[in-house]
């Protein structure tokens, strides 16, 4: 069993959905980090959150650190989200990362 | 302020040559990172350094070495290429601090044939 798993590996939604990707992880972390990956191959971070939820402009995303678990939401999706999604569980200091969710947003 | 440069972003190896991949940073950070992205798996940690002087192994090391040349530059050398070693390798950097965002490299498409 992977340390880090997110789910679904893949998803495909139309145009303006609401779009939630899940990721659970079974370390204790310090932070858990949610990144985007395009098809040209580059990485970006999205967010790096301990606790709570972070929001920036169409993305939200949420911890439960009792429970082990992070969401990234995706509100009003657009094709230009379409991407691998991937997070990351910062252990001490070693960064554990999913398989990634490939998000195909249609027109 | 490029962020984090890798060279070069395609290469093609016959088995048992010898390749650096180069990785520099522009943003005075302390710890650099090795990855490879494989279809199936998350990336995996092959090397780092987290300071300027220092390197240490990562989940996956072998047939690799690593540099760390300055606090710019962090590179990554296969001295005998494997078929096994055809992946997608990132370069990353952060501050090195717990909690702190990394920035990653675009990323060098290595194939061993």
């Amino acid at each position: 069993k992977n340390e880090v798993e997110q789910s679904p590996q893949n998803l495909t939604a139309q145009e303006g959905e609401f779009i939630t990707i899940n990721c659970s992880y079974s370390v204790g972390i310090s932070a858990l980090h949610w990144l985007q990956q395009h098809p040209g191959g580059g990485i970006v971070s999205l967010f790096m959150l301990s606790s709570g939820k972070k929001k920036h402009g169409r993305l939200i995303a949420t911890i439960n650190i009792q429970e082990k678990h992070s969401s990234l939401h995706i509100t009003a999706s657009h094709p230009r989200d379409s991407a691998v999604y991937i997070c990351a569980a910062l252990s001490g200091s070693r960064l554990t990362f999913g398989e990634g969710t490939q998000l195909t947003v249609n027109p | 302020n490029a962020g984090v440069t890798q060279t070069p972003k395609f290469q093609v190896l016959k088995t048992g040559q010898s390749m650096t991949l180069q990785c520099a940073q522009d943003m005075n950070h302390n710890s650099m990172y090795w990855y490879r992205q494989d279809p199936g798996m998350g990336l995996r940690l092959i090397y780092y350094s987290a300071s300027e002087g220092t390197t240490d192994k990562g989940e996956v090391p072998n047939g690799y070495n690593v540099s760390r040349l300055n606090k710019r530059e962090f590179s990554l050398r296969l001295e005998s290429a494997a078929p096994s070693q055809t992946s997608v390798y990132f370069c990353a950097s952060n501050r090195g601090a717990l909690n702190t965002e990394a920035f990653f490299g675009q990323g060098t498409r290595l194939t061993v044939v």
